[in-house]
């Protein structure tokens, strides 16, 4: 069975720039979730998806962040503009589970943003 | 609100030493528990779960016991090996998402 899988891997920007990141949950996966996860600390949940809708974006900055998952399965992810505190790794993660009690989720391999 | 602590790393251990990471949570409700582990430049891989109290989780020669009465998570392995040098998140699962600790990095030398 593949993976989570996300792209690009790794993306320097200036700051202010725009970029965008990519992600396509394992097959069947009703649920997707972004995560930023800032060197030295634990990945913090941006946005949770429940088939196309959103189910949680209480931690979403949503001046300048973004995310649509069209049709239900892949994702995109988008910052407008960026800044400096932005640069992280930004892991996607997918999940069969549709309820809140048992929730494994499976992670992709992250994209590592850094902003200059 | 729901929240993880994890012990503070780096941990730096001899090959086949003991291993103890300790992990505490505070959580409304009943969370399942979750250790992940992070690879150099890789993503979270799942280590070991337990869904309720007294479970005992295991992987890998990993375990872990989901103890109620002290709110704890711990991280054990008997023996480790450099391959095991990574950094390990403890998590709870509470209203449909994932709470992490800040993650503890264990280095093994041999």
């Amino acid at each position: 069975e593949a993976g989570v899988a996300q792209s690009p891997r790794y993306k320097i920007i200036e700051k202010r720039q725009s970029v965008a990141f990519w992600c396509n949950p394992i097959s069947g996966h009703a649920t997707l979730y972004w995560y930023q996860q800032i060197l030295g600390q634990g990945p913090k949940l941006l946005i949770q998806f429940q088939n196309n809708g959103v189910v949680d974006d209480s931690q979403l900055p949503k001046d300048r962040f973004s995310a649509e998952r069209l049709k239900g399965v892949d994702s995109t992810l988008k910052i407008q503009p960026a800044k400096l505190e932005d640069s992280a790794v930004y892991l996607c993660a997918s999940s069969p589970a549709t309820t809140p009690s048992y929730n494994e989720q499976f992670f992709g391999p992250g994209t590592r943003l850094t902003v200059l | 609100g729901d929240s993880v602590t994890q012990m503070e790393g780096p941990v730096t251990l001899s090959e086949e030493a003991f291993l103890t990471i300790n992990c505490t949570y505070t959580a409304t409700g009943y969370p399942s528990l979750f250790w992940y582990v992070q690879y150099p430049g890789e993503g979270l891989q799942l280590l070991l779960k337990a869904t309720k109290a007294d479970d005992k989780g295991s992987n890998k020669g990993f375990e872990a016991t989901y103890r109620k009465e002290t709110t704890s998570f711990h991280l054990e392995k008997g023996s480790v090996q450099v391959s095991d040098s990574a950094v390990y998140f403890c998590a709870l699962s509470g209203a449909g998402k994932l709470i992490f600790g800040q993650g503890t990095e264990l280095s093994v030398k041999p």
